[in-house]
């Protein structure tokens, strides 16, 4: 059962420079979303998506861009990489809407993410 | 808004102790949900439990067990005869129901430190 799969595991970027964190579930789910963690403030979501071709904005989107072309996957692109960006990043998904359907989320692993 | 508050940062326990992390919750919504989360220190975070408004008994599961209290809008966990495997943060969040928003609101987690 790999479930969400989340890659890379770790990466160190300069400032400036761009990258996208990947994103993978296999079951079929139809809400992906994407969090970031920092150290005191809890998990944060950046972006959301209800299914494919459909994305929004979470509490903390700037800085960061999504897409769903497919119900699988989730990237999560980096344009800019600034020191403030250095986090851990979860990717989750759940069968609906956790808001609608009081679904909990899976999570993948995290990516640990620093900007230099 | 909504807002999940866990005001215990750490707490440090000895073994076979039992021990109560707090959730309290703020929403306007009379249909939501309340799920609790572990993030042991290998960093992926498990879903434990999900509640909705409507169900207010309590629960238990072998060594853990919820408090749901509507009256005082808290959804504690308490872990009897606590173990060293139990150490990691545990989250509670929560998520709007029916025509709600899809962001849901995580706390800031609370530490637990078990010790041999």
């Amino acid at each position: 059962n790999a479930g969400v799969t989340q890659t890379p595991k770790f990466q160190v970027l300069k400032t400036g420079q761009s990258m996208t964190l990947q994103c993978a579930q296999d079951m079929n789910h139809e809400y992906m979303s994407w969090y970031r963690q920092d150290p005191g403030m809890g998990l944060r979501l950046i972006h959301y998506s209800v299914g494919a071709g459909i994305t929004d904005q979470g509490e903390v989107p700037n800085g960061y861009n999504v897409s769903r072309s497919t119900t699988e996957d989730f990237p999560l692109r980096l344009l800019s990489a600034a020191p403030s960006q250095t986090s851990v990043y979860f990717c989750a998904s759940s069968p609906g809407v956790p808001a609608r359907r009081g679904q909990p989320q899976h999570f993948g692993d995290g990516t640990r993410l620093s900007i230099l | 808004a909504q807002k999940v508050t866990q005001a215990q940062t750490e707490i440090s326990v000895v073994e076979k102790e039992d021990v109560t992390l707090d959730c309290v919750y703020e929403t306007r919504d009379t249909t939501y949900y309340l799920f609790w989360y572990k993030q042991p220190p290998s960093g992926e975070l498990v879903f434990l439990i999900r509640r909705n408004s409507f169900d207010e008994q309590n629960e238990i599961s072998g060594r853990y067990s919820w408090n749901f209290q509507k009256s005082t809008s808290s959804f504690n966990f308490t872990i009897t005869a606590s173990q060293v495997v139990d150490s990691a943060v545990y989250f509670c969040a929560l998520t709007q129901g029916q025509g709600g928003s899809y962001i849901p609101t995580f706390g800031r987690g609370t530490s637990l430190i078990v010790h041999p």
